[in-house]
């Protein structure tokens, strides 16, 4: 079956850091790839998608590369905001059925520090 | 954007009682609405998959007689847990999609405490 990895966190990070999230899959067929976010108290919202191999989403600075070869849509922002702070899932949507399931990964816990 | 609203946000219910979850979409009208499960720090797990006027369908492994769901129109979805046992305490999100899009809408979340 399907499923999603990535990597565990929490990660803290400083102003204005680098960040990387990495997120690898397993799937039948092609799937299409999504970074959600959940800022605290809120729903998950989604932050970016891809659709096919070699696909770049991108989204307020955050960016994530379809990579087929090696099964990974790594989530990166060059200079991340205190605003930041939140829960990331990576997640993948069946390419077959009409009803798109997600299956997600457990999420990543970013905490950005001023 | 399209909005989600879950209702309660949290709820505590004796071991026993049945416990009733909604979830809306405010200006959009959802055609299929799914129900998932968290654990602390586990990842959002689904439970059912359901479309306006049809029956749920459950994901391997969840209980259809404990996990009531219903979808009697296309703004409201409900989930309800009968005859509750601390083991279903959780977190239960819903989402929502228009039909034809990929994108789902997430609710906020309902925090279920059973003592």
């Amino acid at each position: 079956g399907n499923s999603v990895t990535q990597m565990e966190g929490p990660v803290t990070l400083s102003e204005e850091a680098f960040l990387t999230i990495n997120c690898t899959y397993t799937a039948t067929g092609y799937p299409s790839l999504f970074w959600y976010v959940q800022y605290p108290g809120e729903g998950l919202q989604l932050l970016l998608k891809a659709t096919k191999a070699d696909d770049k989403g991108s989204n307020k600075g955050f960016e994530a590369t379809y990579r087929k070869e090696t099964t990974s849509f790594h989530l990166e922002k060059g200079s991340v905001q205190v605003s930041d702070s939140a829960v990331y899932f990576c997640a993948l949507s069946d390419s077959g059925g009409s009803n798109y399931k997600l299956t997600f990964g457990k999420g990543t816990l970013l905490t950005v520090n001023p | 954007g399209a909005v989600v609203s879950q209702h309660p946000s949290w709820v505590i219910c004796k071991s026993g009682t049945s416990v009733k979850i909604e979830c809306r979409s405010l200006d959009f009208q959802a055609t299929t609405m799914f129900w998932y499960r968290q654990f602390p720090k586990q990842s959002l797990m689904l439970m059912a998959t359901s479309n306006e006027g049809s029956k749920a369908t459950y994901e391997q492994g969840v209980e259809k007689d404990k996990f009531l769901i219903n979808h009697a129109s296309l703004t409201l979805s409900t989930l309800t847990v009968t005859s509750a046992h601390p083991e279903d305490s959780s977190f239960y999100i819903c989402s929502a999609k228009q039909r034809g899009s990929y994108e789902q809408y997430f609710g906020p979340g309902t925090r279920l405490t059973v003592t």
